[in-house]
């Protein structure tokens, strides 16, 4: 079966600008979770949206943001990027609730210069 | 907020040897799991454990959740090149609207053949 599947692989974008990475989860799956992986800090949960709903958000600003549609798709938004935004974007997803583990995609690797 | 650390952060050993990752909190978990990750792919689920003092196997990588459901070990017999990769640890908590998993920073294997 498909796996997640994230879009674009790569980004590159200038200070200020706003980008939306977009995230079709595992057929079946309705709970999908983003997260900021980088160097310093790895894994960061941004937030987990299921049944169009988000469910639990992590501590980041504002300008982080996300939505799920009715086929369980997602997509994350960063509106004024900052060089700090710079990391591996991924989304995961799992059928009811993430206790058992998440499937991942591959990520969005999203450049801010 | 809960904190996973892991240990030792880098690893490099020789083909053949074996070794222990550790994941270590001061927070009980509902479930641990473990992932591996390669450069430039998102993480790979290997195993959940959910029940304290339950050790699982897969193959040559032995998974341990202590008894107190707080802390959790890897050990892989006689490493092999392909074991190579980023080992991550994530603890399942309840969170506002369901589970919620918490990362450690991981640690990064090198078997040199």
């Amino acid at each position: 079966k498909a796996g997640v599947t994230q879009t674009p692989r790569y980004l590159i974008k200038t200070r200020g600008q706003q980008v939306t990475l977009s995230c079709s989860p595992i057929s079946g799956h309705r709970s999908v979770s983003w997260y900021q992986q980088t160097p310093g800090q790895g894994l960061q949960f941004l937030f987990e949206y299921f049944s169009e709903t988000q469910r639990n958000k992590g501590n980041f600003p504002g300008r982080f943001s996300g939505r799920q549609f009715s086929n369980s798709r997602s997509e994350m938004n960063v509106s004024t990027l900052e060089l700090g935004d710079s990391a591996l974007y991924l989304c995961a997803s799992t059928r009811q609730d993430p206790i058992y583990g998440y499937t991942f995609g591959s990520g969005t690797r999203l450049t801010v210069v | 907020t809960q904190l996973l650390e892991q240990s030792p952060q880098f690893l490099s050993i020789q083909e053949g040897e074996n070794l222990t990752v550790y994941c270590n909190s001061s927070s009980v978990f509902s479930s641990l799991q473990w992932y591996r990750q390669e450069p430039g792919e998102g993480p790979v689920l290997l195993v959940t454990v959910v029940t304290g003092g339950e050790v699982k196997k897969l193959k040559r990588l032995t998974f341990q959740f202590g008894d107190a459901r707080k802390d959790s070990s890897l050990h892989i017999t006689a490493a092999q090149p392909g074991d190579t990769g980023l080992y991550l640890c994530a603890g399942a908590a309840p969170g506002a609207g369901s589970y919620q998993l918490t990362f450690g920073k991981g640690t990064k294997l090198s078997v040199i053949p």
